[in-house]
């Protein structure tokens, strides 16, 4: 059972133009939110989070906001970069720094 | 600079052998670490939680005989994969909770290849 989903397993964006990422999960006890950016045979790396008290974070280029009665999550990227190209990953939590589970990823490529 | 260290970056072994994974928080004391594993084109997945000073909890499915946490000071938790098999095969991640700001840093994982 898939609590956290990222149904589009990738994503193509010119440079430029804005990345949107999307995240569905199913547990309504999850309250604390991140986004982790992954190239590979490297670790994650922590983009930007999200608590349950608030619908919107914003973060340089990128922007998360969180629709909680539709249990969804989306991450903007803008102006996307090539250097954005990776892997994505959301992740939730029932308490902020408790164990995450994650969604399975979204590969973003970001074209010149 | 890094906060989480984890070595090696890449392992190689024979089928049955042991291979010893080390992770360490170099930024603060770290009560909790978390090990995960990733297969390619998979998410990550918790395999379990080590606790300094105390056993391991597993997640459903991880058998805690095969995979051997120890989490014996604030700064280390080491991951060892006992008689490790092809299957065995992954992408293994530590990452660190950093409690006092409420902070989840990740080691830059360990690419573990059984032959």
């Amino acid at each position: 059972d898939q609590q956290v989903k990222q149904n589009s397993p990738s994503l193509s964006v010119q440079e430029g133009r804005i990345s949107i990422l999307n995240c569905d999960y199913t547990n309504s006890m999850f309250d604390y939110f991140l986004w982790y950016k992954k190239y590979p045979a490297e670790g994650p790396t922590f983009l930007i989070s999200i608590s349950s008290i608030k619908d919107k974070n914003e973060d340089g280029r990128f922007t998360v906001f969180l629709n909680k009665s539709a249990k969804h999550l989306s991450l903007h990227i803008v102006p996307s970069q090539p250097g954005d190209s990776a892997v994505y990953f959301c992740a939730a939590g029932e308490a902020a720094g408790n164990k995450l589970t994650f969604g399975g990823g979204t590969r973003v490529l970001v074209k010149p | 600079g890094a906060v989480v260290s984890q070595h090696p970056s890449w392992v190689i072994c024979k089928s049955g052998t042991s291979v010893k994974i080390e992770c360490r928080s170099l930024d603060f004391q770290a009560t909790t670490m978390f090990w995960y594993r990733q297969f390619p084109k998979q998410s990550l997945m918790l395999m379990a939680t080590s606790n300094e000073g105390s056993k391991a909890t597993y997640e459903q499915g991880v058998e805690k005989d095969k995979f051997l946490i120890n989490h014996a000071s604030l700064t280390l938790s080491t991951l060892t994969v006992t008689s490790a098999h092809p299957e065995d095969s992954s992408f293994y991640i530590c990452s660190v909770l950093d409690r006092l700001n409420e902070k989840l840093f990740f080691g830059s994982g360990t690419q573990l290849s059984v032959l």
